[in-house]
């Protein structure tokens, strides 16, 4: 099955950063989706990108939907304790299939 | 609000069991999917089904099987649970019209295998 490279795996922050990951793929996409995941819960999505070179906010949150419809971006900025949790890219193509990043699991320090 | 349930949040099997996972929504969605997830691998798909009774294999369908008999209802069934398939397992829907890219998940079934 298909994988997408998802980087970093793991961020050590201090409250206040800001945070930036992003998701690679050897395939094109027709949706980018960012989802959040805290401890013993599912996933949540938290922004969904449908065309190249978009660009979409929610709150602190920013992800970039890449050109070449390769690659996704999420920043957040000004983190805060409670951004603590695991965030997955996700594509789509036709026929209503994910395929989900590796995860970057996000620590914020106090 | 939206809600996809799932039987149990943590299951602990003897190798050999057969175990039953099942997953509830009330969102009148069509698609429903079973997913595991591992360290460092992510999600990955093992079964989708795109209506009642019917049934995609995903990328890692080996060692299991699902049943949709109601629309609201999808079972992953490991016929003979193996260590291997310690893990946790997560059930998402999603609708065929409208939003259709917008997964709703269940909170998890943690898994394990001794």
């Amino acid at each position: 099955g298909q994988q997408l490279n998802q980087s970093p795996q793991s961020m050590f922050i201090q409250e206040g950063e800001d945070v930036s990951m992003n998701c690679t793929s050897s395939s094109i996409f027709n949706t980018w989706l960012w989802y959040k995941q805290e401890p013993g819960e599912g996933p949540v999505l938290l922004i969904a990108l449908y065309k190249a070179g978009e660009l979409t906010s929610n709150g602190r949150l920013t992800a970039q939907f890449g050109i070449t419809r390769k690659d996704s971006f999420l920043n957040i900025s000004a983190s805060i304790p409670s951004d603590v949790g695991i965030y997955f890219c996700a594509g789509l193509k036709a026929g209503n299939q994910f395929y989900f990043g590796t995860g970057t699991s996000l620590t914020v320090i106090p | 609000d939206v809600k996809v349930t799932q039987s149990s949040r943590y299951l602990v099997k003897r190798t050999g069991e057969k175990v039953f996972l099942e997953c509830v929504q009330d969102m009148d969605h069509e698609n429903m999917f079973w997913y595991r997830q591992d360290p460092g691998l992510g999600l990955r798909l093992i079964y989708f089904s795109y209506d009642v009774k019917m049934k995609e294999k995903g990328d890692i369908p080996e060692g299991y099987s699902v049943s949709r008999e109601k629309k609201e209802r999808f079972s992953l069934i490991l016929e003979s649970a193996s260590t291997n398939q310690t893990s946790m397992y997560l059930c998402a829907s999603i609708p065929s019209t409208g939003s259709v890219y917008e997964q709703y998940f269940g909170p998890g079934t943690r898994l394990t295998v001794t």
